[in-house]
């Protein structure tokens, strides 16, 4: 069965400190992996996506994210983290079929200043 | 250019009642998604359009949930005899063809079923 992990409700980051957040998949054949970030009363916003290539991906608001196929893993990162960077975090993977993608059940980043 | 818009924003309706919520994705995407957002839980896929394929109706919970799409336009989804766990935010994403291509998700429509 295909599924997300994000094995961290939260992470608590100091401001210009580096910041994680992690994912790991279960999918048949190649993963496309997506990483969206969801602020309060508001949808989904695209970061970025793994669809073959470079295992380092560079996408908005300086974030960026590893695959790492050994270890089933898609991890967020930034080198240094903003207030504003708090925010829901959302790992997704497409589904088999191509017709969706499968979620984590989101990350909460809180970053103090 | 314009995102994928949603509406109604907010959704109050009593239990037993039909509602029917709208979107409108972004010019030129051919797929268009419907997801579902239980309070502090992850998004659990609904159904799927792609062009004048049949959809994937895979993830509907139950018969009480419906959706159409008239060509690369507007989809409505329908929800009937509604239920106070039918209580979410329902989401609208689109995108290009192709199983790489990004979605691009609306703001969503808050749905509370009393």
């Amino acid at each position: 069965a295909q599924s997300v992990a994000q094995p961290e409700d939260q992470v608590n980051v100091a401001e210009g400190n580096p910041l994680t957040v992690k994912c790991t998949y279960s999918v048949s054949g190649n993963p496309y992996l997506f990483w969206y970030v969801q602020y309060p009363n508001r949808g989904l916003q695209f970061l970025l996506k793994y669809i073959t290539g470079d295992n380092l991906v560079k996408g908005s608001y300086g974030f960026e994210a590893e695959f790492n196929k050994s270890q089933t893993s898609f991890h967020l990162k930034k080198p240094s983290a903003l207030v504003s960077d708090s925010a829901l975090y959302f790992c997704a993977v497409r589904n088999q079929a191509g017709t969706a993608l499968i979620f984590g059940k989101g990350t909460t980043l809180s970053v103090s200043s | 250019g314009a995102g994928v818009s949603q509406s109604p924003s907010n959704k109050v309706t009593e239990k037993g009642k039909d509602v029917e919520l709208r979107c409108d994705p972004i010019s030129g995407h051919t797929a268009l998604y419907w997801y579902r957002q239980r309070l502090g839980q992850g998004l659990e896929f609904l159904i799927y359009f792609q062009g004048n394929s049949a959809p994937d109706k895979s993830g509907l919970p139950s018969d009480r949930f419906s959706a159409e799409r008239t060509g690369e336009s507007v989809s409505t989804l329908t929800i009937q005899r509604t239920q106070q766990e039918d209580s979410a935010v329902y989401l609208c994403a689109s995108s290009f063809t192709g199983e790489w291509e990004t979605q691009y998700f609306g703001p969503g429509t808050r749905l509370l079923v009393l």
